[in-house]
């Protein structure tokens, strides 16, 4: 079964400051992609960066990074020089390459401050 | 624009109603995907759907039902049998998965039931 665990609640930065949202996963497959879904109040998911199981680097999406670390089961997500639209829940999500069921973490909230 | 349309944006439903959400896509995706998602939570798998006539059970299926005639919809309905239906539906679509995991799912804007 897979599992996917943000610990963060909430988390708080400062704009245009750096944030990183963390996301541990538990599978067994051993091919998998994990993503990152942004949702505002309005309630859209919207997807910003994916990474492979496969995948050698970390993948960047303009200010979106992902920190990944393959032997730490960890998919953290690097906003870069935070903007007051930042502020929004933010979901990890995982799905194995052979099955359509997409796993989502509890989410965190972000809060961007002036 | 290519997308997800969910309809209706809010609804109320009755005790001992049935209600049905819509969702309609444009993106010529295979697989279509229906989500709840409660305050402050993630997003729980309702019901799946990889091709036309075919769908799968998620998670929490139980007091929910689903149809696939056309591919792009794929009808959600809620039932009298669940008994906690106030929460924030969330319709998906993806290109079906053969042997790669990167597609992302693309999201609808959700319809958000409420009980009367």
């Amino acid at each position: 079964a897979q599992k996917i665990t943000q610990t963060q609640p909430g988390m708080f930065v400062q704009e245009k400051e750096a944030v990183t949202l963390d996301c541990t996963y538990d599978t067994s497959d051993p091919s998998y992609g994990l993503f990152w879904y942004k949702q505002p109040s309005s309630g859209e998911m919207i997807f910003l960066i994916y990474q492979g199981s496969y995948d050698q680097q970390n993948a960047t999406e303009g200010r979106y990074s992902l920190n990944f670390q393959k032997a730490r089961k960890s998919a953290n997500l690097v906003i870069s020089a935070s903007q007051l639209g930042d502020s929004a829940m933010y979901f990890c999500a995982m799905r194995a390459y052979n099955n359509n069921d997409m796993r989502f973490g509890a989410g965190t909230r972000l809060t961007v401050k002036p | 624009d290519g997308g997800i349309t969910q309809s209706p944006k809010y609804l109320f439903r009755k005790e001992g109603q049935n209600v049905t959400l819509s969702c309609e896509q444009n993106l010529n995706h295979d697989a279509m995907y229906w989500y709840r998602q409660d305050p402050g939570q993630g997003l729980r798998l309702i019901y799946y759907s990889q091709i036309v006539n075919d769908f799968q059970k998620g998670d929490i299926a139980e007091g929910y039902s689903v149809s696939r005639e056309k591919k792009e919809s794929f009808p959600l309905t809620v039932t009298s049998a669940q008994k906690n239906p106030t929460a924030f539906y969330l319709c998906a679509s993806s290109i079906r998965i053969r042997g790669t995991g990167s597609q992302p799912q693309h999201f609808g804007d959700g319809t958000r039931l409420s009980i009367l």
